[in-house]
């Protein structure tokens, strides 16, 4: 069966430090790939989502950048964070349109 | 580009009273459309889906229909639980190439017995 992990669970960083969170998923091949924010009040934001090794597309101008260095590795990347990252950060994977997306237990990352 | 648009919460009913929560989609091509909720403390889940007009997707006693002519796909259920209770997302797939998938921002259901 499926899974996929994301660690960690809970993050404190200051401001302007770096950031890498990272997300695997077990037993499927080339899956699609996404990082989610979940910020208080303001839903659910797609920021990078990624079709195969290398194929990142991001969806909103950030702080962040995403990696896809192998085909069920997505990790997520800060070289100075900025308060305003602070957040839930949420990756998932699906094996395309029509089907069911499937999410990690996320990551809170507080930016002090 | 493609977007979701979810009425705001929180939505707050009495257990047993009938639960509807609009969404609202824009898209390029013909999206499939997905209702996620997120309980308290878990992760997203798929509630339900439809992958083209007029399909009525249905699970755990919700339901939504595509629905072209409105683009709309409103989730509703006839008599509400406690345990009911989450964040429920509206979303779309885009199937012009990209894959992604589009959230709206949520609503938050909240039941009181």
């Amino acid at each position: 069966s499926q899974t996929i992990h994301q660690w960690p669970a809970t993050l404190v960083q200051p401001v302007g430090s770096p950031l890498s969170l990272e997300c695997t998923v077990e037993g499927t091949s080339n899956p699609n790939l996404y990082w989610y924010r979940q910020a208080a009040g303001r839903g659910l934001q797609l920021l990078f989502y990624s079709v195969g090794i290398g194929q990142i597309s991001s969806e909103v101008p950030q702080n962040l950048s995403a990696s896809r260095p192998q085909d069920r590795q997505f990790i997520l990347s800060s070289k100075k964070l900025l308060l305003s990252d602070s957040g839930f950060y949420l990756c998932a994977w699906s094996k395309g349109v029509d089907t069911e997306a499937f999410f990690g237990q996320g990551t809170r990352l507080t930016v002090v | 580009g493609d977007s979701v648009t979810q009425m705001e919460g929180p939505v707050t009913l009495s257990e047993e009273a009938f639960l509807t929560i609009n969404c609202t989609y824009t898209a390029t091509g013909y999206p499939s459309l997905f209702w996620y909720v997120q309980y308290p403390g878990e992760g997203l889940q798929l509630l339900l889906k439809a992958t083209k007009a007029d399909d009525k997707g249905s699970n755990k006693g919700f339901e939504a229909t595509y629905r072209k002519e409105t683009t709309s796909f409103h989730l509703e259920k006839g008599s509400v639980q406690v345990s009911d209770s989450a964040v429920y997302f509206c979303a779309l797939s885009d199937q012009v190439g990209t894959d992604k998938l589009i959230f709206g921002t949520g609503t938050r259901l909240q039941v009181f017995p």
